[in-house]
């Protein structure tokens, strides 16, 4: 059974970089079949895809995060991370980490519970 | 980018009636479409991908169809525990999801 957890600070102040690691627990972290996403969820609000990363290390952002965002990965502890720059009241959202499957299809099969980030001073 | 539009943003429907949701891409994603269940306080949950195939241990009245640029995920009987929030996904190079319908009693 695949399982993901998110972990970092839940509290970021204005201005400052938003930090988040996934650890992943079963399964193949460095299958060829699977990217590595972030996904996150403002308050009351709907999913937004922010970007994902291989087991190469390579990377797709949200064009419209593309400048603040930084996705990484250390397969050798079997955990992805996230950065995102220069955070706003607007970036406070429950954040996911989640395992997307490359196929014909392109969905996410497992998902991390969530980590609800705050940006306020 | 892919916009997905859903509707309707919610829908209103008895246990054992059957409840009919629609996305629409705004441009053709082929069959690239997967729809997820998410309850309060809860991560999304898979229920089908390649717009109709269910994925592991999803009960059979969850059905998927559609191809191109409209989909539609039935559910034949509702049950207690089907009432939250769906939404679509696609993935065309990026991925983005539909704004969600919620499915109320």
């Amino acid at each position: 059974q695949v399982q993901l957890q998110e972990s970092g600070p839940r509290l970021v102040k204005p201005s400052q970089t938003l930090s988040l690691t996934c650890a992943v627990s079963g399964g193949s972290f460095t299958s060829i079949d699977y990217y590595w996403s972030w996904i996150r969820q403002p308050p009351g609000k709907g999913l937004e895809w922010l970007g994902y990363i291989y087991h190469s290390g390579t990377t797709h952002y949200n064009p419209s995060l593309k400048s603040r965002i930084s996705i990484s990965i250390d397969t050798s502890k079997n955990q992805f991370s996230l950065a995102l720059g220069s955070v706003t009241a607007t970036d406070t959202a429950v954040y996911y980490c989640a395992r997307f499957r490359i196929d014909s299809y392109g969905y996410s099969d497992y998902w991390g519970q969530g980590i609800l980030v705050t940006v306020s001073s | 980018e892919v916009v997905m539009t859903q509707s309707p943003a919610t829908l209103s429907v008895s246990p054992g009636e059957r409840a009919t949701l629609s996305c629409r891409a705004s441009q053709s994603v082929s069959v690239g479409l997967a729809w997820y269940q998410q309850k309060p306080g809860q991560a999304p949950r898979l229920l089908i991908f390649g717009a109709s195939i269910r994925a592991t241990g999803i009960p059979a009245r969850f059905s998927g169809s559609g191809s191109g640029t409209d989909f539609t995920l039935t559910i034949s009987s509702l049950q207690s525990e089907d009432f939250a929030v769906y939404y679509c996904q696609q993935y065309n190079k990026w991925i983005t999801f539909g704004q969600g319908t919620r499915l109320d009693i």
